[in-house]
């Protein structure tokens, strides 16, 4: 079963807007990771954060994460069309070894 | 660096048919995994091998998957026979070490399989 749910399946926005994408999980994590996988090819991955941290950013991305609410998000600011791609977080958890994949976010940034 | 080499790119076969895939990761990275990813899914983990040694298979269909890595280094996915639902990406993908906290790994552009 997969982890990670991500929320909306699909989204279409336009350039230079911003676009949010959501995940929750299940049970308690150490680490969540945000992957892109353009279409055709291989997971690309994006940013890590750790259980103990709030907030990360690297360049365009801003990940949230609130392990409260076992939720987090991922921002990315000012959209370009090469950013159409899906969006997959991926959760670690204590214990396990496997990072388990949510079913993804489909991003279309429109030109 | 070089990426994730994975072979074929593409396969199409027949019901009941036998695959092999193979991958070779980034140089001096232990930890190898192959992943399914079923269309409109995420990646599954099939297999993880640490060297040469298998750290956790739970989810390979162990009846007609197989899967190696010999020395260490290259690794190879075998599917006999397969199944109409074995259709999906196979991806393989590898880290510097084990499944520690905070390892990203990097992937291959996949093998995309067809069984009809």
């Amino acid at each position: 079963s997969q982890q990670g749910e991500e929320d909306p399946q699909a989204l279409s926005i336009q350039e230079g807007e911003n676009a949010t994408m959501n995940c929750s999980y299940k049970t308690s994590i150490n680490n969540l990771q945000w992957y892109r996988q353009n279409s055709g090819r291989g997971l690309v991955h994006l940013i890590l954060i750790r259980s103990n941290e709030r907030e990360k950013h690297s360049g365009r991305l801003r990940v949230t994460l609130d392990t409260s609410k076992k939720s987090s998000s991922l921002l990315i600011t000012a959209s370009r069309a090469a950013d159409t791609a899906s969006y997959f977080c991926a959760t670690g958890h204590t214990g396990r070894r496997a990072l388990t994949f949510g079913s993804g976010t489909r991003l279309q940034v429109q030109p | 660096e070089a990426g994730v080499a994975q072979s074929p790119r593409y396969k199409i076969i027949e019901k009941r048919q036998s695959v092999a895939f193979w991958c070779n990761p980034i140089s001096g990275h232990a930890t190898l995994y192959w992943y399914q990813q079923i269309l409109g899914q995420g990646p599954k983990l099939l297999i993880q091998f640490q060297n040469n040694g298998v750290v956790d298979d739970s989810q390979l269909p162990k009846d007609r998957f197989s899967a190696e890595r010999l020395k260490g280094v290259d690794s190879t996915l075998k599917i006999q026979p397969a199944k109409l639902e074995d259709s999906a990406v196979y991806l393989c993908a590898s880290s510097l070490v084990g499944d520690r906290e905070g390892q990203s790994r990097t992937f291959g552009s996949g093998t995309r399989l067809t069984v009809v």
